[in-house]
């Protein structure tokens, strides 16, 4: 069946570091990427998306491509920031509103 | 303001005791869901529904109930609550066109002793 697996954490950085998190998925077809962020004690908000191989979602300075070869949404930032500390969910969503989630990264950016 | 609304936010109870929670949102989207975020786990999708009175089990639905009645509520039932589903529980919904984002609640902490 559908899966993600995404880097397992903590990952701590300090400031301005480069920041990749790795995710890969498994799933047949075309299914739709995902990056949600949850901050603690909410819920989770939508980050990127890409909904086609070589798509690339951006938002906030963070970046991901969906590489249909590779089976991969790595999602990548050049700078972090203090106020980028979070979770980090890789999810795919293969048709109708079923989705899968990774286990989650949990970042904590250092001054 | 768009929201999801989920009640209650905690809740500590007794195993065997019936409860529901609540899930409404006021976008008037069609597709709801409800996950369970345990540690290590990620978030796993119990039920979905994409419309009034359609609903479909996800990966995690034993122990659980779900109904659809209006458009904007979406609750989850636990007839008969276990200590396994002592878990953080999220309620989201979406619009029906393809790239939609799915909007989340603050999230339901669940005990059940």
């Amino acid at each position: 069946g559908d899966s993600v697996t995404q880097m397992e954490g903590p990952v701590t950085l300090s400031e301005e570091a480069f920041l990749t998190i790795n995710c890969t998925y498994t799933a047949t077809g075309y299914p739709s990427l995902f990056w949600y962020v949850q901050y603690p004690g909410e819920g989770l908000q939508l980050l990127l998306k890409a909904t086609k191989a070589d798509d690339k979602g951006s938002n906030k300075g963070f970046e991901a491509t969906y590489r249909k070869e590779t089976t991969s949404f790595h999602l990548e930032k050049g700078s972090v920031q203090v106020s980028d500390s979070a979770v980090y969910f890789c999810a795919l969503r293969h048709s109708g509103n079923q989705f899968y989630f990774g286990t989650g990264t949990s970042l904590t950016v250092i001054p | 303001e768009a929201q999801v609304t989920q009640n209650p936010r905690y809740l500590i109870t007794v195993t065997g005791k019936k409860l529901t929670v609540t899930c409404s949102q006021n976008m008037n989207h069609e597709y709801m869901s409800w996950y369970r975020q345990d540690p290590g786990l990620g978030l796993r999708q119990i039920y979905y529904s994409m419309n009034v009175e359609v609903t479909d089990k996800g990966d995690v639905p034993e122990g659980y109930k779900v109904s659809r009645k209006e458009k904007r509520n979406f609750p989850l039932i636990l007839e008969s609550p276990s200590p396994n589903q002592t878990s953080l529980y999220f309620c989201a919904s979406r619009g029906a066109s393809l790239n939609q984002p799915q909007h989340f609640g603050d999230g339901t902490r669940l005990s059940i002793l």
